[in-house]
């Protein structure tokens, strides 16, 4: 199984803020990878797949990239809506896995 | 606009079964892989299985393999997941996903005595 490995688990930051989390694969996906924010008690919404493709509706703020084995997701001016759990996922081959999360707290 | 809305989660003794439905509806369902992920209570995100668009091919993670069935009847844009001799760590939130792209709002499966 491909190992997703997500850091840093959690993050502290502020308004206006901007933060990159990082998803390493234990081995190459090229750019099968997709984020998703999660906030409590809701479905996770996808951001991001393809490793750097918005999704629709997403704003721009979001932005994705990397291929291989190391990827970023990176959240410009952040904004009270965007603290939440992020989650890296590979759909290279299967099982997908999941990364463990990445909270962003104030 | 996309919909998917899952149903049969409940509470269950360890060995029982359960099956979960999500109905879908917004998007071509009968072209679409479809998939369930779960999460424990606390924890993060696990992919469970998927099906392709006809049925012909199924995918599941190691820890549910022999036990879970996926499903689908394209006919009414359902999507099922037959859960038999379910244990304590199977206790989750289901969702049933398009593709991994749209989600429903999950089901509570508790597998408990």
């Amino acid at each position: 199984d491909i190992q997703m490995t997500q850091s840093p688990s959690s993050l502290s930051a502020s308004v206006g803020d901007r933060v990159t989390i990082t998803c390493r694969a234990n081995q190459g996906i090229s750019n099968h990878l997709s984020w998703f924010q999660q906030k409590p008690g809701k479905a996770p919404k996808s951001l991001i797949y393809g490793a750097s493709n918005l999704q629709s509706g997403v704003p721009s703020k979001f932005s994705g990239s990397g291929s291989g084995t190391d990827f970023t997701l990176t959240i410009s001016n952040l904004q009270p809506e965007d603290f939440a759990t992020y989650y890296c996922l590979q759909y290279k081959s299967y099982p997908r896995t999941f990364g463990q999360g990445t909270k962003v707290e104030i | 606009e996309v919909q998917m809305v899952e149903s049969g989660g409940g509470s269950v003794q360890p060995g029982g079964s359960l099956r979960l439905s999500c109905a879908a509806s917004g998007f071509t369902f009968r072209s679409s892989w479809m998939d369930w992920v779960r999460q424990a209570p606390g924890k993060g995100l696990e992919w469970v299985a998927n099906i392709k668009y006809d049925g012909s091919e199924k995918y599941y993670v190691d820890s549910v393999k022999g036990r879970f069935i996926i499903s689908r009847d394209n006919a009414e844009n359902s999507l099922y997941l037959q859960m038999n001799s379910l244990r304590a760590e199977d206790t989750a939130v289901y969702y049933c996903s398009w593709s991994l792209n749209s989600w429903g709002h999950g089901t509570l499966v508790t597998v408990s005595s």
